[in-house]
This record gives structure tokens, C-alpha cells and sequence, in this order.
């Protein structure tokens, strides 16, 4: 199985500040590799697409970048609604694995 | 607009079955793959496998090869996910989540862009 590798697994933050979390694929992966956010007591909601492309109706500062091993997400500037968890997930081999989660929480 | 519903919370004891539901609303329910995937207290999320709704086709995760099985009733546009020889680290919320990928189309992608409202599933004795 391919093994997801998310840093941080947790990150204080702040309103209006630029948060980027890592994602690193223990084999190549392509860009064959989404982001979701998941809020506490709710479903994960996909955010970005095969690496970089962002979903109909998500805000446009979220972004995402990278192929192979290594991806980026990033918030651009945080709102007091981006407090969640985020999940790396790849599907480039079956079974289709996540990383661990990212939880962001207000500093 | 397009949903998915799923069935209650279950208590089960160690070594029972548990079966979740999974309607689809507001899109042709055959048309695309639908995953199910869980998410274990303090823990991330965890792929279980997808149907094919159109064939009844599956894909199990190694892990669960024996003890999941995924059904569905199209005449009801229900998905059903059973899980037998429960234990204590089944203890979950277990998602349904449709595939924007159509079973149709040859192109190799997975996004799953609807997730269903959630099953809590304790295993406890």
C-alpha cells in the first residue's frame, strides 16, 4: 500500500494567516492526489482535485500543488471557517489511502 | 440537490454483523462508483472499497477481503455496506461517498465529491 505522510499533524494558527501543509507519497503518485476538509461532526468535503485543481464553489484561497512524491496545500489567508482537519489522499494505486490529517486550531 | 442518506447508529457486540445503508438522491444512482470509507475515533479516514452500482462489481481493501461485503438495490438507489466479525477497533463512523467518476467512462480518476451523512457504528460488549 502506498503510505500518505502529512506535516504538521496539528498547527495553531491565526485569522489571516498563510497555512501550507505538506504531503509526501512513499512511491511515485503523479498528481493523482486530492485534498478534503473535514469539520468536527461533519463529512469530509473535497476541496482540491488531481493536485492542483480547485472544486466547483471552494473559496480561491485554497490551492494546491505538487507531483510524484511531494504536494502542497495551502490556505491563503485563514478564515474563522477553515478550522477543520485536512486529508491528503492518493489514488494513483488501489487501495486508495489518506494521510493522517492536518488539524488546524485557532492560536 | 444531490445527497446521500444514510442509516442510524448501531450498538453491536463483538463478533455480530453490522449493515449500513446508503440512499442516493438527485442523480442517477448507477452511474457512478460509490466508495465507503470510516473514520475511527482519534484516528484518520480509512478506505474500505468501492461498488459499481451499474454491475454490482467491487473492490475490497485488503484489509477488510473477508469480512466486508458491498450490495446494492438500484430499484431503491440504496448502497449496502456489511461488516461481520465486528471487534472493538471497528468502532466507527462509516461514510458512503459517490465517485464523480462514471462507471462508463475509461478515464482512471477517483474524486469523491458526495459524502453521505454518517452511521456511527460502536462495537462494544
Amino acid at each position: 500500500d502506498i503510505q500518505m505522510t502529512q506535516s504538521p499533524s496539528s498547527l495553531s494558527v491565526s485569522v489571516g494567516d498563510r497555512v501550507t501543509i505538506a504531503c509526501q507519497a512513499s512511491q511515485d503518485i503523479r498528481d493523482y492526489l486530492n485534498w478534503y476538509q473535514q469539520k468536527p461532526g461533519e463529512a469530509p468535503k473535497l476541496l482540491i482535485y488531481a493536485a492542483s485543481n480547485l472544486e466547483t464553489g471552494v473559496p480561491s484561497r485554497f490551492s494546491g500543488s505538487g507531483s510524484g512524491t511531494d504536494f502542497t496545500f495551502t490556505i491563503s489567508s485563514l478564515q474563522p471557517a477553515d478550522i477543520a482537519t485536512y486529508y491528503c489522499q492518493q489514488y494513483d494505486n488501489l487501495p486508495i489511502t489518506f494521510g493522517q490529517g492536518t488539524r488546524l486550531e485557532i492560536k | 440537490q444531490v445527497q446521500l442518506v444514510q442509516s442510524g447508529a448501531e450498538v453491536k457486540k463483538p463478533g455480530a454483523s453490522v449493515k449500513v445503508s446508503c440512499m442516493g438522491l438527485e442523480y442517477t444512482f448507477t452511474a457512478h462508483y460509490m466508495h465507503w470509507v470510516r473514520r475511527a475515533p482519534g484516528q484518520g479516514l480509512e478506505w474500505l472499497g468501492w461498488i459499481n452500482p451499474n454491475s454490482g462489481g467491487t473492490n475490497y481493501a485488503q484489509k477488510f477481503q473477508g469480512r466486508v461485503t458491498m450490495t446494492r438495490d438500484t430499484s431503491i438507489s440504496t448502497a449496502y455496506m456489511e461488516l461481520s466479525g465486528l471487534r472493538s477497533d471497528d468502532t466507527a463512523i462509516y461514510y458512503c461517498a459517490r465517485d464523480r467518476r462514471t462507471v462508463e467512462t475509461p478515464d482512471y480518476y477517483y474524486y469523491m465529491d458526495v459524502w453521505g451523512t454518517g452511521t456511527s457504528v460502536t462495537v462494544s460488549s
